[in-house]
């Protein structure tokens, strides 16, 4: 079990780029999510995802799209890049949105410069 | 709007020695309490979890306790090693329609040897 995935680690944005950060995990969970962890702040949830097709807004959605097309897989679009994005993104799964323990990746640091 | 408060904000204690970590919640409905700990540069790893109905919950040398009336928690750590060193994040779950949880800022712990 590889547990859950990021990919890039790290990634340098010029303001305006677009770019996809990409999340899987192999443990067949329902509910995935992304969070944004920014110096000083408890990390935020971006969006979710309940199951396949499903995805939901989470406390800071604006400037990025998600979709949810298999069970494994939950990439998340910044639509067009702003310094404000600048922080750590970490994608999480569980078996269920509420009572499940859940299980982080290793996190992508994003700068948009 | 919910709030998780966490403190003290850091912590410095000695190798051997024991310490409790405290998070004070505003969250209504409440589903779950959860602690994590996250090291530097990783993902946060759940310790517990606690519903409403549990006051108490043990992972090892770590204990979480839950006053779902006073609407507080404490994270006990027992016998310190060097590998705590982390930060301590409080994350208080909505029962309802929401699944949006709240994070706290985290505890951010040294032990020294």
């Amino acid at each position: 079990n590889a547990g859950v995935t990021q990919t890039p680690k790290f990634q340098v944005l010029k303001t305006g780029q677009s770019m996809t950060l990409q999340c899987a995990q192999d443990m067949n969970h329902e509910y995935m999510s992304w969070y944004r962890q920014d110096p000083g702040m408890g990390l935020r949830l971006i969006h979710y995802s309940v199951g396949a097709g499903i995805t939901d807004q989470g406390e800071v959605p604006n400037g990025y799209n998600v979709s949810r097309s298999t069970t494994e897989d939950f990439p998340l679009r910044l639509l067009s890049a702003a310094p404000s994005q600048t922080s750590v993104y970490f994608c999480a799964s569980s078996s269920d949105a509420r009572t499940y323990e859940q299980y982080f990746g290793p996190g992508t640091r994003l700068t948009v410069t | 709007k919910n709030q998780v408060e966490q403190s003290p904000q850091s912590l410095i204690i000695l190798e051997g020695k024991n310490c409790t970590l405290q998070c004070n919640y505003t969250v209504s409905p409440f589903s779950n309490l959860r602690w994590y700990k996250q090291d530097t540069g990783r993902g946060p790893v759940s310790l517990t979890i606690m519903t409403f109905s549990e006051n108490t919950k043990s992972n090892g040398r770590y204990t979480a306790t839950l006053d779902a009336d006073t609407k507080q928690s404490s994270l006990h750590i027992t016998a310190s090693q060097l590998s705590d060193s982390a930060s301590y994040i409080c994350v208080v779950s909505p029962s309802g329609g929401s699944y949006i949880p709240t994070f706290g800022r985290g505890t951010s712990l040294i032990v020294h040897p």
